[in-house]
């Protein structure tokens, strides 16, 4: 039972383009969404994040949007530049406030920016 | 100086044969997790330390055993490998028990054969 799907295995776009990443979750306690990157052979390290209460977070050149209705989100990289290539994973959690909080991610989007 | 580090970074081993990752974070960190990355790539989570603390455990066989000696570290014991137990193991840790980003570790590959 997926609760967080990444239905794009793979994208590929030009230097200086926009990138964007999709993420659907079935989930509707889910409050708490991040998005984490992964170079081969080593681990994800934390992104960017967003809170349900918000639509919108931005730092630098990402952006996650976050369609509650939709029970959607996106992250958009702008422009793209080759060591963006990674896998991109989305992440969610329903904060119950105490001792249960967890992640559960997607599969993972593999990004590739050529130069 | 390395945030989260797990050893080994990889590790063979022959199905029956019982083996440990051990993970260690240096953040202060008073949470720490293991996740488990399998052929179909999702991370998944087995276990969540708070203080020493077990708070999380995802059905996960018995044959897996954490142990936290302390809030810096928190193990991976196997007993009894099988075969399906061929994955990656990533160890994180976070602040707090929610809210919060966590900060993983480089991975363990374990391949049982």
């Amino acid at each position: 039972d997926q609760q967080v799907k990444q239905n794009s295995p793979s994208l590929s776009v030009q230097e200086g383009r926009i990138s964007i990443l999709n993420c659907d979750y079935t989930n509707s306690m889910f409050d708490y969404f991040l998005w984490y990157k992964k170079y081969p052979a080593e681990g994800p390290t934390f992104l960017i994040s967003i809170s349900s209460i918000k639509d919108k977070n931005e730092d630098g050149r990402f952006t996650v949007f976050l369609n509650k209705s939709a029970k959607h989100l996106s992250l958009h990289i702008v422009p793209s530049q080759p060591g963006d290539s990674a896998v991109y994973f989305c992440a969610a959690s329903a904060n119950s406030g105490g001792s249960n909080y967890k992640l559960t991610f997607g599969k993972g989007t593999l990004l590739t920016v050529n130069p | 100086d390395t945030a989260v580090s797990q050893t080994p970074k990889y590790l063979v081993t022959q199905m029956g044969n019982d083996k440990s990752i051990k993970c260690e974070q240096n953040l202060g960190h008073d949470t720490m997790y293991w996740y488990k990355q399998d052929s179909k790539k999702f991370l998944k989570i087995m276990f969540s330390y708070n203080n020493k603390e077990l708070i999380i455990n995802e059905t996960v066989p018995n044959r897996f055993s954490p142990k936290s000696p302390d809030k810096a570290h928190l193990n991976l014991h196997i007993n009894s490998l099988e075969l399906g137990d061929s994955a990656v193991y990533f160890c994180a840790s976070s602040q707090d028990t929610w809210g919060d980003e966590q900060y993983f570790g480089p991975g363990t590959r374990l391949t049982v054969t």
